[in-house]
Protein backbone atom coordinates (compact mmCIF):
# COMPACT_ATOMS: atom_id res chain seq x y z
CA UNK A 1 0.00 0.00 0.00
CA UNK A 2 1.45 3.53 -1.12
CA UNK A 3 1.02 5.57 2.01
CA UNK A 4 0.57 9.45 1.19
CA UNK A 5 2.06 12.42 3.95
CA UNK A 6 0.95 15.52 3.53
CA UNK A 7 2.49 18.55 5.35
CA UNK A 8 2.23 20.81 6.87
CA UNK A 9 -0.64 19.90 8.36
CA UNK A 10 -1.50 23.11 8.63
CA UNK A 11 -1.23 26.07 6.77
CA UNK A 12 -1.87 30.00 8.03
CA UNK A 13 -1.89 32.11 5.15
CA UNK A 14 -3.10 35.62 4.33
CA UNK A 15 -5.31 35.95 1.34
CA UNK A 16 -3.90 37.54 -1.79
CA UNK A 17 -0.84 35.05 -0.47
CA UNK A 18 0.74 32.09 -2.08
CA UNK A 19 0.35 28.86 -0.56
CA UNK A 20 2.22 25.56 -1.08
CA UNK A 21 1.45 22.31 0.07
CA UNK A 22 3.37 18.77 -0.16
CA UNK A 23 2.86 15.29 -0.66
CA UNK A 24 5.12 12.49 -0.19
CA UNK A 25 4.63 9.02 -1.27
CA UNK A 26 6.30 5.92 0.23
CA UNK A 27 7.12 4.52 -3.13
CA UNK A 28 6.92 6.15 -7.04
CA UNK A 29 3.57 6.68 -8.29
CA UNK A 30 4.38 8.21 -11.12
CA UNK A 31 2.02 11.09 -12.00
CA UNK A 32 -1.16 8.99 -10.78
CA UNK A 33 -2.13 11.57 -8.27
CA UNK A 34 -5.26 13.56 -7.81
CA UNK A 35 -6.22 16.69 -5.62
CA UNK A 36 -8.98 17.64 -3.94
CA UNK A 37 -10.83 20.67 -2.07
CA UNK A 38 -13.05 19.56 0.92
CA UNK A 39 -15.15 22.65 3.09
CA UNK A 40 -16.37 21.64 5.84
CA UNK A 41 -20.05 19.54 5.59
CA UNK A 42 -19.90 19.29 1.65
CA UNK A 43 -17.81 16.84 -0.16
CA UNK A 44 -14.70 16.41 -1.40
CA UNK A 45 -14.14 18.49 -5.13
CA UNK A 46 -11.74 17.61 -7.95
CA UNK A 47 -9.11 20.08 -8.65
CA UNK A 48 -5.87 18.65 -10.36
CA UNK A 49 -5.37 15.18 -11.35
CA UNK A 50 -2.52 13.58 -13.22
CA UNK A 51 -0.58 15.82 -11.02
CA UNK A 52 -0.77 18.73 -12.78
CA UNK A 53 -4.20 19.16 -15.01
CA UNK A 54 -6.84 21.15 -13.84
CA UNK A 55 -10.59 19.84 -13.66
CA UNK A 56 -12.97 21.76 -15.21
CA UNK A 57 -14.22 24.50 -14.14
CA UNK A 58 -11.14 24.78 -11.37
CA UNK A 59 -9.53 28.38 -12.03
CA UNK A 60 -5.89 28.84 -12.86
CA UNK A 61 -4.62 30.28 -9.37
CA UNK A 62 -4.36 26.19 -8.46
CA UNK A 63 -1.63 24.29 -9.82
CA UNK A 64 -0.15 20.90 -9.37
CA UNK A 65 3.73 19.26 -9.96
CA UNK A 66 5.63 17.03 -9.56
CA UNK A 67 6.01 12.90 -10.35
CA UNK A 68 7.63 9.76 -8.62
CA UNK A 69 7.61 10.36 -5.11
CA UNK A 70 6.86 14.53 -4.34
CA UNK A 71 4.21 16.80 -5.25
CA UNK A 72 3.18 20.23 -4.83
CA UNK A 73 -0.50 22.08 -4.47
CA UNK A 74 0.13 25.55 -5.13
CA UNK A 75 -2.59 28.56 -4.94
CA UNK A 76 -1.38 31.29 -6.43
CA UNK A 77 -3.25 33.82 -4.64
CA UNK A 78 -5.57 33.11 -1.88
CA UNK A 79 -8.97 33.95 -2.48
CA UNK A 80 -11.69 33.64 0.85
CA UNK A 81 -13.29 30.63 -0.70
CA UNK A 82 -10.09 28.48 -0.96
CA UNK A 83 -9.80 27.97 2.87
CA UNK A 84 -10.29 24.27 3.60
CA UNK A 85 -8.66 20.98 3.91
CA UNK A 86 -6.71 19.50 0.69
CA UNK A 87 -6.37 15.66 0.08
CA UNK A 88 -4.30 14.41 -2.19
CA UNK A 89 -5.02 11.07 -3.13
CA UNK A 90 -2.92 8.26 -5.81
CA UNK A 91 -4.45 5.84 -7.91
CA UNK A 92 -1.24 3.89 -9.15
CA UNK A 93 -2.79 1.19 -8.91
CA UNK A 94 -6.35 -0.18 -7.89
CA UNK A 95 -5.41 0.49 -4.66
CA UNK A 96 -6.62 4.08 -3.82
CA UNK A 97 -4.96 5.59 -0.74
CA UNK A 98 -5.06 9.41 0.55
CA UNK A 99 -3.09 11.96 2.22
CA UNK A 100 -4.02 12.86 5.87
CA UNK A 101 -4.83 16.07 4.81
CA UNK A 102 -3.52 20.21 4.67
CA UNK A 103 -5.53 22.66 6.74
CA UNK A 104 -5.49 25.87 5.01
CA UNK A 105 -6.48 28.58 7.33
CA UNK A 106 -6.69 32.59 7.75
CA UNK A 107 -3.94 33.52 8.99
CA UNK B 1 -24.68 17.75 -14.84
CA UNK B 2 -23.82 14.89 -12.71
CA UNK B 3 -25.58 14.68 -9.51
CA UNK B 4 -24.98 11.70 -6.52
CA UNK B 5 -27.50 11.18 -3.75
CA UNK B 6 -26.67 9.18 -1.12
CA UNK B 7 -29.54 7.43 1.40
CA UNK B 8 -29.33 5.84 4.33
CA UNK B 9 -30.69 5.10 7.78
CA UNK B 10 -28.86 7.14 9.87
CA UNK B 11 -28.54 4.94 12.68
CA UNK B 12 -26.88 1.41 12.72
CA UNK B 13 -26.58 -0.67 15.70
CA UNK B 14 -23.69 -2.24 16.55
CA UNK B 15 -23.03 -5.83 14.81
CA UNK B 16 -25.74 -5.04 12.20
CA UNK B 17 -25.31 -4.82 8.57
CA UNK B 18 -25.35 -0.78 7.02
CA UNK B 19 -27.05 -0.69 3.91
CA UNK B 20 -26.66 2.66 1.88
CA UNK B 21 -28.15 3.72 -1.62
CA UNK B 22 -26.89 6.07 -4.08
CA UNK B 23 -29.22 7.36 -6.48
CA UNK B 24 -27.47 9.29 -10.10
CA UNK B 25 -28.87 11.65 -12.19
CA UNK B 26 -27.86 13.48 -15.41
CA UNK B 27 -25.83 10.43 -16.58
CA UNK B 28 -26.04 7.47 -18.96
CA UNK B 29 -24.87 4.12 -17.83
CA UNK B 30 -22.54 1.96 -19.99
CA UNK B 31 -20.04 4.89 -20.59
CA UNK B 32 -17.29 3.55 -19.22
CA UNK B 33 -16.78 4.94 -15.70
CA UNK B 34 -16.47 3.37 -11.78
CA UNK B 35 -19.06 4.00 -9.03
CA UNK B 36 -17.13 3.90 -5.42
CA UNK B 37 -17.49 4.78 -2.05
CA UNK B 38 -15.48 6.31 -0.06
CA UNK B 39 -15.78 7.80 4.23
CA UNK B 40 -14.52 9.84 6.52
CA UNK B 41 -15.01 9.93 10.47
CA UNK B 42 -15.90 12.82 12.22
CA UNK B 43 -12.69 15.00 11.85
CA UNK B 44 -10.27 13.01 10.42
CA UNK B 45 -9.47 11.85 6.65
CA UNK B 46 -10.50 10.10 3.36
CA UNK B 47 -10.86 6.63 3.27
CA UNK B 48 -11.27 4.73 0.28
CA UNK B 49 -14.08 1.87 0.53
CA UNK B 50 -14.41 0.39 -3.07
CA UNK B 51 -15.30 0.67 -6.65
CA UNK B 52 -17.38 -0.83 -8.96
CA UNK B 53 -17.31 -0.63 -12.76
CA UNK B 54 -20.16 -0.58 -14.73
CA UNK B 55 -19.49 -4.24 -15.96
CA UNK B 56 -19.87 -5.11 -12.74
CA UNK B 57 -16.01 -5.56 -11.58
CA UNK B 58 -14.99 -4.42 -8.28
CA UNK B 59 -12.10 -3.23 -6.21
CA UNK B 60 -12.21 -3.22 -2.41
CA UNK B 61 -10.14 -1.69 0.21
CA UNK B 62 -8.35 -4.78 1.78
CA UNK B 63 -8.94 -3.60 5.19
CA UNK B 64 -12.78 -3.85 4.78
CA UNK B 65 -12.73 -6.29 1.82
CA UNK B 66 -13.91 -9.24 4.35
CA UNK B 67 -17.28 -6.90 5.24
CA UNK B 68 -18.34 -4.74 2.07
CA UNK B 69 -19.96 -5.49 -1.12
CA UNK B 70 -20.97 -2.92 -3.88
CA UNK B 71 -23.67 -3.72 -6.11
CA UNK B 72 -24.47 -1.45 -9.10
CA UNK B 73 -28.19 -1.47 -10.24
CA UNK B 74 -27.84 0.56 -13.87
CA UNK B 75 -32.07 0.13 -14.49
CA UNK B 76 -32.48 2.09 -11.10
CA UNK B 77 -29.32 4.10 -11.89
CA UNK B 78 -28.10 3.29 -8.16
CA UNK B 79 -25.17 2.20 -6.66
CA UNK B 80 -25.50 0.03 -3.26
CA UNK B 81 -22.94 -0.41 -0.15
CA UNK B 82 -23.75 -2.71 1.89
CA UNK B 83 -21.52 -3.01 5.23
CA UNK B 84 -21.82 -5.92 7.49
CA UNK B 85 -20.63 -6.32 11.24
CA UNK B 86 -20.23 -2.66 11.51
CA UNK B 87 -18.86 -1.44 14.85
CA UNK B 88 -18.30 2.41 16.48
CA UNK B 89 -15.38 2.53 14.16
CA UNK B 90 -17.55 2.68 11.04
CA UNK B 91 -19.35 6.08 12.06
CA UNK B 92 -18.60 8.83 10.04
CA UNK B 93 -19.78 10.51 6.88
CA UNK B 94 -20.68 8.49 3.82
CA UNK B 95 -19.80 9.56 0.22
CA UNK B 96 -20.46 7.90 -3.62
CA UNK B 97 -18.34 9.38 -6.20
CA UNK B 98 -18.61 8.41 -9.94
CA UNK B 99 -14.90 7.65 -10.94
CA UNK B 100 -12.93 7.78 -14.06
CA UNK B 101 -11.36 4.99 -15.31
CA UNK B 102 -7.70 4.45 -16.77
CA UNK B 103 -8.30 3.73 -20.43
CA UNK B 104 -5.05 1.62 -20.62
CA UNK B 105 -4.89 -0.28 -17.29
CA UNK B 106 -8.91 -0.47 -16.36
CA UNK B 107 -7.98 0.67 -13.23
CA UNK B 108 -10.06 3.19 -10.97
CA UNK B 109 -8.33 6.37 -11.42
CA UNK B 110 -9.98 9.76 -9.63
CA UNK B 111 -13.34 10.85 -8.59
CA UNK B 112 -15.09 13.65 -10.85
CA UNK B 113 -17.82 13.83 -9.00
CA UNK B 114 -18.97 13.33 -5.31
CA UNK B 115 -22.46 13.36 -3.47
CA UNK B 116 -22.64 15.30 -0.34
CA UNK B 117 -22.57 12.61 1.46
CA UNK B 118 -25.00 10.36 4.29
CA UNK B 119 -23.83 11.07 8.01
CA UNK B 120 -24.12 6.91 9.78
CA UNK B 121 -23.84 6.79 13.53
CA UNK B 122 -22.91 3.29 15.16
CA UNK B 123 -24.45 3.04 18.34
CA UNK B 124 -26.83 1.29 20.27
Amino acid sequence: EVVLTQSPATLSVSPGERATLSCGASQSVSTNLAWYQQKPGQAPRLLIYGAYTRATGIPARFSGSGSGTEFTLTISSLQSEDFAVYYCQQYNNWLWTFGQGTKVEIK
Amino acid sequence: QVQLQESGPGLVKPSETLSLTCTVSGYSFNSGYYWGWIRQPPGKGLEWIGSIYESGSTYYNPSLQSRVTIFLDTSKKQISLKLSSVTAADTGLYFCARVVADSWSGYPKYSDYCGQGTLITVSS
